[in-house]
């Protein structure tokens, strides 16, 4: 099991630019997961999918935060224009949504935007 | 009241110590609990699941008090590596609505 996999680890950007975050869930998961984290705020959820429907979104910070997930083995958070305030770590991760199962999260983005 | 609190410490503890962490959370209908690791600069991963009879793993039990809507961690003879932040998780009414306490960072001292 390859486990939550994540791309870019590191993105290093200028004020203004989009930035698209990538995430492969673990198979067979029903359920995805984008959150944000940072020293002031810890662990925020942004948004949620199930069965590649997006659920709840009332994270996202402000609309030029999006999220996709066209299929089941792949999603996307796109920040459009990025600001310095968006530098965070942005993890992705994925569970199955029964048997108690818990979270896997992916190794997380590592965001810096300049 | 918060969703999910933790007392963010930091504990500093001597090697050998047993050390508790509680999590409390407000919504008496939530149905799953798990205590998760995170060391710095890296992913949160799962420690261990807390069922409703309470459940040990190695040096480490966990417990759950649905009266008093609390959860515990509790390391035994802590080691060096223990060092790290133990975020509580708590599941709502739905499986989507997971809910991250803020952490509680454990510093074990040689």
């Amino acid at each position: 099991d390859a486990g939550v996999i994540q791309s870019p680890r590191h993105e290093v950007t200028e004020m203004g630019q989009e930035v698209t975050l990538r995430c492969k869930p673990i198979s067979g998961h029903d359920y995805l997961f984008w959150y944000r984290q940072t020293m002031m705020r810890g662990l925020e959820l942004l948004i949620y999918f199930n069965n590649n429907v997006p659920i709840d979104d009332s994270g996202m910070p402000e609309d030029r935060f999006s999220a996709k997930m066209p299929n089941a083995s792949f999603s996307t958070l796109k920040i459009q224009p990025s600001e310095p305030r968006d530098s965070a770590v942005y993890f992705c991760a994925s569970r199955r949504g029964r048997d108690n199962s818990p979270l896997h999260f992916g190794n997380g983005t590592r965001l810096t935007v300049t | 009241r918060k969703e999910v609190e933790q007392d963010p410490g930091p504990f500093n503890v001597p090697e050998g110590a047993t050390v508790a962490f509680n999590c409390t959370y407000s919504n008496s209908a939530s149905q799953s609990f798990f205590w998760y690791r995170q060391d710095c600069r890296k992913e949160p991963k799962l420690l261990m699941s807390v069922y409703s009879s309470g459940n040990e793993d190695g040096r480490f039990t966990a417990q759950l008090n649905r009266a008093s809507q609390y959860i515990s961690l509790l390391i035994r003879d802590s080691k060096l590596s223990d060092s790290a932040t133990y975020l509580c998780v708590v599941i709502g009414g739905s499986q989507g609505n997971l809910i991250f306490g803020k952490g509680t960072k454990l510093s074990v001292k040689p």
